[in-house]
């Protein structure tokens, strides 16, 4: 089945730098979508992007489908921006049904 | 703006009791999931109703049961709970079944002593 995979695993920053999330998965992405998720456990959608660029913000993502990937560019980075990061994908006969990959946990210093 | 609301947001109880975890969405929306996050924040997700209708059901336990009244309301219970239930239990919503464009509650954070 799909399978999703993060990396890094966790990411430690200053404050202003920019961070580069990838995510790589096993099959042709319908509706990628990234998520965070706070300290405190709320899950919320930054974005979906298929394929190609997005911009929301401060937040930058690229999907390469054929190359089974994407990439979360976060520029000039808060310590508000601290918390998980998650990739997902929906199965192809169910878009709600998400698989995750497991997180980049992000940790900005001031 | 929080659309999704679940309770308790946490629950500490003991193996073999029962837990229930309530969920409601105010965004009109047809389609409601349960996932589960384990200790590794590995996301999974357990069912999915639509419009009161079971559409997705996991390989999970037959201790766990979800239950709706309507499209805005989903529960989930747990009879007899064990060690390995100790998990976030988030609900979340769609406006539709082919529409993966989730909102998700802020959780249910279960221990199990």
């Amino acid at each position: 089945g799909q399978q999703v995979q993060q990396s890094p695993a966790s990411l430690v920053l200053q404050e202003g730098e920019n961070a580069e999330l990838q995510c790589n998965f096993s099959s042709t992405a319908t509706q990628l979508q990234w998520f965070y998720q706070s300290p405190g456990g709320s899950l919320v959608s930054l974005l979906s992007n298929p394929s190609g660029t997005k911009h929301t913000g401060r937040l930058t993502s690229t999907t390469v489908t054929k190359e089974r990937r994407s990439s979360l560019h976060i520029s000039s980075s808060q310590t508000t921006d601290s918390g998980t990061y998650l990739c997902a994908l929906p199965m192809n006969y169910n878009q709600g049904k998400l698989i995750f990959g497991q997180g980049t946990k992000l940790s900005i210093k001031p | 703006e929080t659309a999704v609301f679940q309770t308790p947001n946490y629950h500490v109880t003991q193996v073999g009791n029962e837990v229930s975890f309530n969920c409601k969405q105010t965004l009109g929306h047809d389609t409601m999931y349960w996932y589960k996050q384990d200790s590794k924040k590995l996301l999974k997700i357990m069912f999915s109703y639509n419009n009161k209708q079971l559409i997705v059901n996991e390989t999970v336990p037959r201790r766990f049961s979800p239950q709706s009244s309507d499209k805005a309301h989903l529960n989930l219970r747990i009879k007899s709970v064990e060690p390995e239930d100790s998990a976030v239990y988030l609900c979340a919503s769609s406006p539709d079944r082919d529409t993966g464009q989730l909102y998700f509650g802020e959780g249910s954070k279960l221990t199990v002593l």
